[in-house]
């Protein structure tokens, strides 16, 4: 069984338009993240969020929203989409993020191209 | 600002031989470390950590060493497999930040195996 999977894990879209990635986990982890790798392959956090409060990277527009419905569950919701926010996206989880467990599971990314 | 970094972007090294991928970090506070392998189309896949407490830490073929003096973090791998080809990279959790804020990525090298 897969850990962290998300869906699509290609996405081809018109500028202007609003798509979603949803995410899950199956490891009973506590927090869960979103992480954007660009053409460099260079990785950086987008949101981190448990059960108990979202951190958002202050760098990350406000067109894109997490959402979760439940603790195994983080979606990405991103509203007019720019050419700038081609990238793959990759959900994560983590057992714990008070400092105990740092270590992430990544799911398999989902490529964004927008035209 | 402090942040994570690699010194290659890309390593070639023969099939069987040893290879070593170096990080230096400028986060001084960093207590926590972890290298991982993102293989072509799949997302970051753990493969080893250390923590500030320790300079040494041994895996199945893979070592971590970590120099907190000149802040240095070296991931090496022993009789390197064709398998072994994929981007690696470092990244560092400081606890005494506080928050979900996740791990910070450095760039990433290329690792390429030749057979």
């Amino acid at each position: 069984d897969t850990a962290v999977s998300q869906t699509p894990k290609y996405l081809v879209t018109q500028m202007g338009n609003d798509k979603s990635i949803k995410c899950e986990q199956n490891l009973g982890h506590d927090t869960m993240y979103w992480y954007k790798q660009d053409s460099k392959k260079f990785l950086k956090i987008m949101f981190s969020y448990n059960n108990k409060e979202l951190i958002i990277n202050e760098t990350v527009p406000n067109r894109f929203s997490p959402k979760s419905p439940d603790k195994a569950h983080l979606n990405l919701h991103i509203n007019s989409l720019e050419l700038g926010d081609s990238a793959v996206y990759f959900c994560a989880s983590s057992q714990d993020s008070q400092g105990r467990d740092e270590k992430l599971f990544f799911g398999s990314g989902t490529q964004l191209s927008v035209l | 600002g402090e942040s994570v970094g690699l010194h290659l972007p890309t390593l070639s090294v023969q099939e069987g031989d040893n290879s070593i991928i170096n990080c230096a970090y400028s986060n001084s506070a960093s207590d926590y470390f972890i290298w991982y392998k993102q293989e072509s189309g799949k997302g970051p896949q753990f493969i080893i950590d250390i923590r500030s407490n320790m300079d040494k830490r041994q895996g199945q073929r893979v070592t971590v060493l970590l120099n907190k003096t000149v802040k240095h973090l070296s991931l090496q791998i022993a009789a390197t497999q064709p398998g072994d080809s994929a981007v690696y990279f470092c990244a560092e959790y400081m606890y005494s930040g506080g928050g979900a804020d996740g791990l910070t990525f450095g760039k990433g090298t290329h690792l390429i195996i030749q057979p």
